[in-house]
């Protein structure tokens, strides 16, 4: 069936110092993939998102690879911010028919100055 | 230009009640859909309404239901409350129907407790 696996959190870094969140994910074909973000109050933003195999999203810093052969969809940025606080959801795209959002569980991410 | 609206912001309902949550679509958009995110969890699909009608259903029975009226805004009802049923409630909007959730729109969602 259709999944996506998350990194479990929650994740606290200093600022300035290097993250990555892994994601795979379980699918039939090649789906489009995403990374959302919530902060606190708010409703999900889409943070960036890859339609095809080698394509590179990125956003705000933040940049995600989609590589079939290992089906991850990896978040990374150099450099967080304090401001980077929110809790990360990776999600993809079903297809065949029946189009919607399948996401992880999401990863929190805590920034400390 | 007002985003994706939702009402009310939080809902405290007791076992067995029944519930309406509301939402209204970004301008422009006609398309709605509506996600449960449990507490800890990632959104899960409900259902999907476009030009007045469902058109996809998640995992979900029967006590969920909707409707989406002309002016494309949507309900969801929810009856016989379960405990279980306590989350947020997201609505998110697009525009054309099945190949648009590329392009969600999301709202701040409205917090369900079931007590």
């Amino acid at each position: 069936g259709n999944s996506v696996t998350q990194m479990e959190g929650p994740v606290t870094l200093s600022e300035e110092a290097f993250l990555t969140i892994n994601c795979t994910y379980t699918a039939t074909g090649y789906p489009s993939l995403f990374w959302y973000v919530q902060y606190p109050g708010e409703g999900l933003q889409l943070l960036l998102k890859a339609t095809k195999a080698d394509d590179k999203g990125s956003n705000k810093g933040f940049e995600a690879t989609y590589r079939k052969e290992t089906t991850s969809f990896h978040l990374e940025k150099g450099s967080v911010q304090v401001s980077d606080s929110a809790v990360y959801f990776c999600a993809h795209l079903t297809q065949g028919g029946s189009e919607k959002l399948v996401f992880g569980k999401g990863t929190k991410l805590t920034v400390n100055p | 230009d007002a985003g994706v609206t939702q009402s009310p912001t939080h809902l405290i309902k007791t076992r067995g009640q029944q519930v309406t949550l509301r939402c209204s679509p970004k301008s422009g958009h006609d398309t709605v859909s509506w996600y449960q995110q449990a507490l800890g969890q990632g959104p899960q699909f409900i259902f999907q309404y476009y030009e007045e009608e469902e058109r996809q259903r998640g995992n979900f029975p029967d006590r969920f239901s909707g409707h989406q009226f002309p002016n494309y805004s949507s309900e969801l009802n929810v009856n016989a409350l379960l405990l279980g049923d306590s989350a947020l409630y997201l609505c998110a909007s697009s525009l054309g129907g099945l190949s648009t959730n590329e392009k969600l729109f999301f709202g701040s969602g409205t917090q369900l407790s079931v007590l």
